[in-house]
């Protein structure tokens, strides 16, 4: 069963452009990760939110927490070809496991 | 600090073969978690190790297995491959107290023919 669901799952956009990322689950996360990936590599750790209506900016990525921590947004401003990526958000459900749930994944391609 | 590395980056075997891949994580990092990437799945979670001790186990057949080590270092093991195995496995360490922010290898790539 998929508790994470990511839209869009594709986004092709011209550079400059803005876009959005939204992650959504029914199920209540302490605390919510974003990585990127790039093909052939690993997910990459991009920022972590803990807080319910948490805002955290990393350069032109801006990442919200919802209030009942169970969604989370991802906004680029001015969207550069080096976005371009696989990008994941991944909850944390706590307790004594370490298990994070990832989401469905949205492919950006930023064109120059 | 060096990253979390695995050997080895790809691997080619055929069905009802094993296989056994290898991680070690970021110096200091106790918890060790490794997750399957598949086109049509995703990354699933398969287990989490701690201390030597398995925390959690995701849902996956008994062929998958693994263990850790007591410098921390973890192994996975896949019996009897079957060609729906092929996948990207990656495994991932992480530090205790932090808000469960795991660091990811570059992951194996095993394909099954």
């Amino acid at each position: 069963t998929q508790l994470l669901e990511q839209s869009p799952q594709f986004l092709s956009i011209q550079e400059g452009e803005n876009l959005t990322v939204y992650c959504n689950s029914s199920s209540v996360f302490s605390s919510l990760q974003w990585y990127r990936q790039e093909p052939g590599e690993g997910p990459v750790l991009l920022v972590t939110v803990v807080t319910g209506g948490e805002v955290k900016k990393l350069k032109r990525l801006t990442f919200q927490f919802g209030d009942a921590r169970k969604d989370s947004s991802l906004h680029i401003t001015a969207a550069q070809p080096g976005d371009t990526g696989l990008y994941l958000c991944a909850g944390a459900q706590g307790g004594a496991t370490n298990k994070l749930i990832f989401g469905t994944g949205t492919l950006l391609a930023v064109q120059p | 600090k060096a990253g979390v590395t695995q050997t080895p980056r790809y691997l080619i075997k055929t069905r009802g073969q094993q296989v056994t891949l290898s991680c070690s994580p970021i110096s200091g990092h106790r918890s060790v978690s490794w997750y399957q990437q598949t086109p049509g799945q995703g990354l699933q979670f398969l287990f989490e190790y701690f201390s030597e001790t398995q925390r959690n186990k995701g849902n996956f057949p008994g062929r998958f297995s693994g263990r850790q080590f007591s410098n921390s270092r973890s192994e996975m093991n896949v019996s009897t491959l079957e060609l729906g195995d092929s996948a990207l496995y990656l495994c991932a360490s992480m530090r205790q107290s932090s808000y469960n922010e795991q660091f990811f290898g570059p992951g194996t790539r095993l394909t099954v023919l």
